[in-house]
């Protein structure tokens, strides 16, 4: 099937600093990628949706400003945390939409802000 | 806005069935899926099912879907201590623009 990677599968950084999360699909070209976000045993909530040349489209309650996404190309979408709290500590997946429909999720990444 | 709700935990012995519910609120629903999630990893899809189905096999996983009641399942046969893991249902709708709404997730454990 195909494959998604993200990158770095782990992360800690200091609070104040931003951080970037990749997320790139490795045998597809995906004009839509999705990010998640996850909690310790809770369910995965939606943040935005990355599309390839436009600006992405954001749930409600999740900060653009925050959260910067760019897909610049159709294999490629990144995830910026800009000013990381310790409350952005949490796993971080995507997903990518291959021409058929289907979502791919990457493997996640789990992000520590200390 | 949709609503999926998933029992949090449910454990069985090796060998037996396992069998993990579902409910969701949106009578929209186009696709209904089944994910499993280990530790500290993404998300694996197991199947689907699209909504004017009542029912699919594949290999050891059936799934059952109830329209009416909103109602959605799936059942392992012989459960393998592999099997252990995190599973969420998820849902898409029509006009969502293929947005999957996820339940709450079940943790099935394995016990031998």
């Amino acid at each position: 099937g195909a494959v998604v990677s993200q990158h770095p599968s782990w992360v800690i950084c200091k609070s104040g600093t931003s951080v970037k999360i990749e997320c790139r699909s490795l045998d597809f070209q995906a004009t839509t990628m999705f990010w998640y976000r996850q909690f310790p045993k809770q369910s995965l909530m939606l943040m935005a949706t990355s599309n390839e040349g436009s600006k992405a489209t954001y749930e409600q309650g999740v900060e653009k400003d925050k959260f910067l996404i760019n897909h610049a190309s159709l294999t490629l979408s990144t995830l910026t945390v800009t000013s990381a709290h310790p409350e952005d500590s949490s796993f971080y997946i995507c997903s990518a939409r291959d021409p058929q429909g289907e979502q791919y999720f990457g493997p996640g990444t789990r992000l520590t802000v200390t | 806005g949709e609503d999926v709700e998933q029992s949090l935990f449910l454990s069985v012995r090796e060998g037996d069935s396992s069998v993990i519910n579902c409910t969701y609120t949106d009578s929209s629903s186009t696709y209904l899926y089944w994910y499993k999630q280990e530790p500290g990893a993404g998300l694996q899809l197991l199947t689907y099912i699209f909504s004017n189905m009542d029912m699919k096999q594949d290999q050891r996983l059936t799934v059952l879907l109830n329209k009416k009641d909103k109602h959605l399942s799936l059942r392992i046969a012989d459960t393998q201590t592999g099997d252990s893991a995190i599973y969420f249902c998820a849902e898409t709708a029509t006009g969502g623009g293929n947005k999957l709404t996820f339940g709450t997730g079940t943790q099935l454990k394995v016990e031998l």
